[in-house]
């Protein structure tokens, strides 16, 4: 079957220790995404990959980090979580020109 | 840079009655068009797609949109919804020629009342 998995699907943490969520993608799709989804602003784009070691900043990208050494994984990495990462996240991968496909999210709570 | 712009950021409407949720883009090239709908407590789904052809497209769940590039529009419709239509819908572009890039909307919570 065909899917975006994330994991965990849920995270409680606390300010300053670093946490990693990951994203695998079965499809060998060359784009992967990691956004971010807050009550009235819709989704913000905070990292993208075009391919394997290719990767560039979104709308979002402060207090991230992302790595694309695997063409079906791309890790979302906080080394220094902040309250204000408190957010749902989403990872999609898509070829191009195609829809994205997503995960089903990641909600982290950062205290 | 392309943006895509969603009109109302919600729209309540009764059951059974006909809804339309706008989205307006601004791309100086072709472009490729989608809504996406996020139901409560969900991941988002493809509803529909535009990439050429036919500009009036037929998704999942009896949704419909219509490209209209002259008004640079991708308004989706339903003639009849159900409460279980309630949800958020997005609508994304990606700039055309192959480029990876979306761009999403704010979305648009659709509230089906009884």
């Amino acid at each position: 079957e065909a899917q975006v998995t994330q994991n965990p699907r849920y995270l409680i943490t606390v300010t300053g220790k670093k946490l990693t969520v990951t994203c695998s993608q079965n499809m060998n799709h060359e784009y992967m995404s990691w956004y971010r989804q807050d009550p009235g602003l819709g989704l913000r784009q905070i990292y993208y990959s075009m391919n394997v070691e290719v990767t560039d900043k979104g709308d979002v990208p402060e207090g991230y980090k992302v790595s694309r050494k695997e063409k079906r994984n791309f890790p979302l990495i906080l080394e220094s979580p902040s309250p204000n990462q408190t957010s749902l996240y989403f990872c999609a991968s898509s070829s191009p020109g195609e829809p994205q496909h997503f995960g089903d999210g990641t909600r982290l709570s950062i205290l | 840079a392309q943006s895509v712009t969603q009109l109302d950021s919600q729209v309540p409407v009764f059951e059974e009655a006909p809804v339309e949720l706008r989205c307006n883009y601004s791309s100086s090239v072709s472009v490729y068009l989608f809504w996406y709908v996020q139901y409560p407590n969900q991941g988002l789904q493809l509803l529909l797609k535009y990439l050429s052809g036919s500009t009036l497209v037929k998704g999942i769940n009896g949704f419909e949109a219509e490209f209209n590039k002259s008004q640079t529009s991708f308004h989706l419709r339903k003639p009849s919804v159900h409460i279980s239509d309630t949800a958020e819908y997005f609508c994304a572009v990606n700039k055309g020629g192959g480029s990876y890039i979306p761009t999403f909307g704010r979305g648009t919570s659709l509230i089906v009342h009884p």
